[in-house]
């Protein structure tokens, strides 16, 4: 089956510039996760779907992070405006919704904050 | 909070034994994972432990005891190739998310 596709697979952008990830999960899986991943640290969630609803984006920093997952399967994550904290690289990942065992992760898109 | 912790760096030559340690912090959880994750590349699923003891797929074994909070991914002769990343996760009842540890970078060296 293919894998959990994320693009762009780098993107490099001035402070207070506006960037969007996208997304497109494993065929069939209801649940979708967007981590990020500062160099050196474990993925933290950031916000996590069932289907096109929203389950937890307790971790997302609302006042510049958007995500959307329209009908369920695609999903994007926007930074507006950027900070040079958000230097990390955002994984996608996916999963059945019933399986406790493991997600399929995505490559990941670096971002670098200049 | 919940919380996993791991040692940062491990070293080993090759064909060695390596024992990468996990120990949590967490309320009530399904099960430990282990992940492995190489430089640029995305986070793989290496196995997952649901009860407590040992599982072993390979040339990797898995342990957990849930009353000492503790966990380990074992790496039995080691191949270059296992350089990497690792890192131990938990699905939390609670919350349901998979939480990750702080990851322990494995070098493997001739």
């Amino acid at each position: 089956e293919a894998g959990v596709a994320q693009s762009p697979r780098y993107k490099i952008i001035e402070k207070r510039q506006s960037v969007a990830f996208w997304c497109n999960p494993i065929s069939g899986h209801a649940t979708l996760y967007w981590y990020q991943q500062i160099l050196g640290q474990g993925p933290k969630l950031l916000i996590q779907f069932q289907n096109n609803g929203v389950v937890d984006d307790s971790q997302l920093p609302k006042d510049r992070f958007s995500a959307e997952r329209l009908k369920g399967v695609d999903s994007t994550l926007k930074i507006q405006p950027a900070k040079l904290e958000d230097s990390a690289v955002y994984l996608c990942a996916s999963s059945p919704g019933t399986n406790l065992y493991g997600y399929t992760f995505g490559s990941g898109t670096r971002l670098t904050v200049v | 909070g919940q919380s996993l912790e791991q040692p940062s760096e491990v070293t080993a030559v090759e064909g060695a034994i390596v024992q990468i340690n996990c120990t949590y912090q967490t309320s009530g959880f399904y099960g430990l994972s282990w992940y492995q994750q190489h430089d640029g590349g995305a986070p793989t699923f290496l196995s997952y432990n649901g009860l407590d003891g040992l599982e072993e797929t390979g040339r990797f074994s898995s342990f957990l005891s849930r009353s000492d909070s503790y966990g380990y991914l074992l790496l039995q002769e080691l191949q270059m190739k296992d350089s990497a990343s690792y890192f131990c996760a938990v699905r939390s009842y609670n919350t349901d998310k998979l939480i990750f540890g702080t990851g322990t970078r494995l070098q493997v060296f001739p």
